[in-house]
């Protein structure tokens, strides 16, 4: 497996579950995203991870919850969530956090109930 | 923050027809601007970027034109084909915290046969 990769890719869950989203790269990068994807916003940044230490949390709801474990692997820990919580979440991965290209995956469709 | 305006939303022409879409950004000192390309169904992929040491790029059939002074980039597509169709997404990231990419709302391109 090349890129970036996302587990699952379709997901539906109620309002009181608790599921994990997983995303893993095999291009040696050091920085990962977490980015929603909706018709409201496009493409709306939520987290961003640098050798594993958080950079940034964009204001985002503590009923998302990421876990960057080690500098291939992203998680994204969902519980409690809302209809409007329903969405594409994309992963992504870049070299640095030095402004470079972003290679993303191809998103898990979420769903919530 | 930065904020970046991308117009138009949706736009068609006809197959051999050229497409512009247009980028303003808020942020003067943001200085890496790239443009990512997403079919349906697909992840966002990366098709051209350019810096702001940069006033134009060019790569086959896609140009990108950056006026650091006015603050507005613009994607050029020449000799349209039916699989240019796609939403197309501008972005800048800002200086000060270049692991960022804001993101325009998108433009919606359909080249018609």
């Amino acid at each position: 497996e090349t890129g970036v990769t996302q587990t699952p890719r379709h997901l539906v869950m109620g309002m009181t579950n608790k599921k994990s989203l997983k995303c893993e790269q095999h291009l040696g990068h050091n920085a990962m995203y977490w980015y929603k994807q909706s018709a409201k916003k496009p493409l709306e940044l939520m987290f961003v991870y640098s050798l594993e230490e958080r950079v940034e949390n964009n204001s985002v709801p503590s009923r998302f919850s990421p876990e960057c474990p080690n500098s291939s692997h992203l998680f994204l820990h969902l519980h409690t969530l809302q209809p409007e919580d329903s969405a594409l979440y994309l992963c992504a991965s870049s070299q640095d956090t030095s402004g470079r290209e972003q290679f993303f995956g191809p998103g898990t469709r979420l769903t919530v109930l | 923050g930065e904020n970046v305006e991308q117009h138009p939303s949706t736009l068609s022409v006809q197959e051999g027809d050229s497409a512009v879409i247009k980028c303003t950004y808020s942020d003067s000192a943001s200085n890496y601007f790239p443009w990512y390309k997403q079919e349906l169904g697909k992840r966002p992929q990366l098709i051209i970027d350019i810096r702001s040491n940069v006033g134009e790029k060019k790569d086959q059939r896609i140009a990108v034109t950056l006026n650091k002074t006015a603050k507005h980039f613009s994607l050029h597509i020449t000799e349209t084909q039916p699989e240019d169709s796609a939403v197309y997404f501008c972005a800048a990231s800002p200086a000060d915290s270049s692991y960022k990419l804001i993101f325009g709302s998108g433009t919606r391109l359909l080249v018609r046969p």
